[in-house]
């Protein structure tokens, strides 16, 4: 079935850094890919998605390509701040349904 | 404004006991669908549901169970027969099948057990 791996966390990252969280995906046609984020004791915010191959989602200076060659989608950010602290869950919607396939998530903690 | 209201945020339950969680959306949204959430893991889906009056088993639905008698209402019951239910569960929504739109999630409500 389709599924969604996630690198495993937490990353430890200085503010201004470089990021990136590997996400690649398993699917059958041609899914959707999203990549949510979850601030403690809160549910989940869309951060960006892209819905074709090289589609690139982007928001508040996040971005991910949608790679069909690499089944991958890995979220970047080039300089990172401590309001970044959360953790971010890559997920794929399958293009005959609605149903979300989550990743484990990975947590990205962000000092000062 | 829009958007997904869960309640309780946290809620505790007793052995033996069945416990409600309220999720309302006044999105207008089609679709609807309850999560859990365990640390260190991410979100299954219990339950499902693409239109009023119809709902469908997701991966882990043993245990719970909902209903879809309103369009802006999904309640989800955990029952006794739910041996480990603590956990965080979310709910979201979204326009639906082939809408090409992404689900939008409540914030969530934590049960423990007593």
């Amino acid at each position: 079935g389709d599924s969604v791996t996630q690198m495993e966390g937490p990353v430890t990252l200085s503010e201004e850094a470089f990021l990136t969280i590997n996400c690649t995906y398993t699917a059958t046609g041609y899914p959707s890919l999203f990549w949510y984020v979850q601030y403690p004791g809160e549910g989940l915010q869309l951060l960006l998605k892209a819905t074709k191959a090289d589609d690139k989602g982007s928001n508040k200076g996040f971005e991910a390509t949608y790679r069909k060659e690499t089944t991958s989608f890995h979220l970047e950010k080039g300089s990172v701040q401590v309001s970044d602290s959360a953790v971010y869950f890559c997920a794929l919607e399958s293009y005959n349904t609605d149903k979300l396939i989550f990743g484990t998530g990975t947590r990205l903690q962000v000092f000062p | 404004d829009g958007g997904i209201t869960q309640s309780p945020k946290y809620l505790f339950r007793k052995e033996g006991q069945n416990v409600t969680l309220s999720c309302e959306q006044n999105l207008n949204h089609d679709a609807m669908y309850w999560y859990r959430q365990d640390p260190g893991q991410g979100l299954r889906l219990i339950y499902y549901s693409q239109i009023v009056n119809d709902f469908q088993k997701g991966d882990i639905a043993e245990g719970y169970s909902v209903s879809r008698e309103k369009k802006e209402s999904f309640p989800l019951t955990v029952t006794s027969a739910q041996k480990n239910p603590t956990a965080f569960y979310l709910c979201a929504s979204s326009l639906g099948q082939g809408s090409n739109q992404p689900q939008h999630f409540g914030d969530g409500t934590r049960l423990s057990i007593l």
